[in-house]
């Protein structure tokens, strides 16, 4: 069973460029969660997403966007980076029916220069 | 709101010795909590969750935890340590949610 598959594995991007990400979970996992993981501010959670509905949201700000596609597969998008934006994305997915924690991705390692 | 306190940010500890990591959460109502480990360049790997039912919660690699609700904790221990154990732990908690507040993370540091 594949696990939970973020591409790119690293990226590098310029200041107020946008940037995509990719993020494709377990089959049969319908909701996907994005976090971001910095050493100073630790993992945070940015959003969820459960049958293309964005379901939950964290306290960043409208530059950081998401949506899940019919097959479950998501994609968040950062605009405007930021030298700040700079981080770890984590992708997770779970079960619908029941959470009972997630699957993490590899995820990607996002650095603006 | 909920937080989550992990009290160590780097535990060091000699191979085949015991290791305790500690995580206390706060919040009002009923939480999952769950411990997570990550390697170097990796993501997250589930070690274990408690969900409901026994307080003892024995996960993957010979760890375990005790939930403890008076005292609002969740302490990752194993008995005894491998090299390969040198990782971060992160601690986290649900409150029947898709969503997971994490601790700050702690760095166990396996010496031979």
């Amino acid at each position: 069973k594949a696990g939970v598959t973020q591409t790119p594995r690293y990226l590098i991007k310029t200041r107020g460029q946008q940037v995509t990400l990719s993020c494709s979970p377990i089959s049969g996992h319908r909701s996907v969660s994005w976090y971001q993981q910095t050493p100073g501010q630790g993992l945070q959670f940015l959003f969820e997403y459960f049958s293309e509905t964005q379901r939950n949201k964290g306290n960043f700000p409208g530059r950081f966007s998401g949506r899940q596609f019919s097959n479950s597969r998501s994609e968040m998008n950062v605009s405007t980076l930021e030298l700040g934006d700079s981080a770890l994305y984590l992708c997770a997915s779970s079960l619908d029916q029941g959470f009972d924690g997630y699957t993490f991705g590899s995820g990607t390692r996002l650095t603006v220069v | 709101a909920q937080s989550v306190t992990q009290l160590d940010s780097q535990v060091p500890v000699f191979e085949e010795a015991p290791v305790e990591l500690r995580c206390n959460y706060s919040s009002s109502v009923s939480v999952y909590l769950f411990w997570y480990v990550q390697y170097p360049n990796q993501g997250l790997q589930l070690l274990l969750k408690y969900l409901s039912g026994s307080t003892l919660v024995k996960g993957i690699n010979g760890f375990e935890a005790e939930f403890n609700k008076s005292q609002t904790s969740f302490h990752l221990r194993k008995p005894s340590v491998h090299i390969s154990d040198t990782a971060e732990y992160f601690c986290a908690v649900s409150v029947q949610s898709y969503k997971l507040i994490f601790g700050s993370g702690t760095r166990l540091l396996v010496r031979p």
